[in-house]
């Protein structure tokens, strides 16, 4: 199994809805990361969590709040968004995060498209 | 800071080689990665390069490194349709304490 799934694929939510992005991989990897990828941009790294502990916060506002309660999973919890939250976000696995200088391939998902009205 | 470039749209016509370039600025650079991103879908790693190699075949794919000038290439040969997509090219650097930083993708269109 070399996959990450990402469950809702689509999202459509009101700025004063509570909502939560789930990701889930089975590949025993022990990194996971949120990436946030507007129309014709490439990814931007929000969040990276290593052995289950926060490593990396690329200064996302607290409207964002990351979850990881065991190895495999990995949520987004959304609450208070703004219109300009609007984008696609992709969860990612791999093997170990070391911050660089390692061969750390990256497993993503397929996204979850996230339209805030 | 670091910074990876690609010019942004590639069209060439089924059968024939397609070259994506990527540059970048990071003299530090260790791996550097070809992923693919088709419509709607996340990305798909291709193909990766140690920055001790200058070349690296995998079937149709080709890449190629040149440290010096911090270019980096990717060919495809006998280009089918289904290789339409956006190909970013991404960097991690040594020692570092951050993720991959990726460019600003090529969208490779493939005419029949």
């Amino acid at each position: 199994d070399t996959e990450v799934t990402q469950t809702p694929k689509h999202l459509v939510m009101g700025m004063t809805n509570k909502k939560s992005l789930k990701c889930e991989q089975h590949m025993g990897h022990r990194a996971m990361y949120w990436y946030k990828q507007k129309a014709k941009k490439p990814p931007e790294l929000m969040f990276v969590y290593s052995y289950e502990k926060l490593s990396i916060n690329e200064s996302v506002p607290s409207r964002f709040s990351p979850e990881c309660p065991n190895s495999s999973l990995l949520n987004l919890h959304l609450h208070a968004l703004q219109p300009e939250d609007s984008a696609l976000y992709l969860c990612a696995s791999s093997q170990v995060y070391t911050g660089g200088g390692t061969n750390e391939k990256l497993f993503f998902g397929s996204g979850t498209q996230l339209s805030v009205l | 800071g670091e910074d990876v470039e690609q010019s942004l749209f590639l069209s060439v016509r089924e059968g024939d080689s397609s070259v994506i370039n990527c540059t970048y600025t990071d003299s530090s650079s260790t791996y550097l990665y070809w992923y693919k991103q088709e419509p709607g879908a996340g990305l798909q790693l291709l193909t990766y390069i140690f920055s001790n190699m200058d070349m690296k075949q995998d079937q149709r794919l080709t890449v190629l490194l040149n440290k010096k000038d911090k270019h980096l290439s990717l060919r495809i040969a006998d280009t089918q349709t289904g290789d339409s997509a956006i190909y970013f090219c991404a960097e991690s650097e040594t020692g570092g304490r951050r993720a991959l930083t990726f460019g600003s993708g090529t969208r490779l269109q493939v005419q029949p």
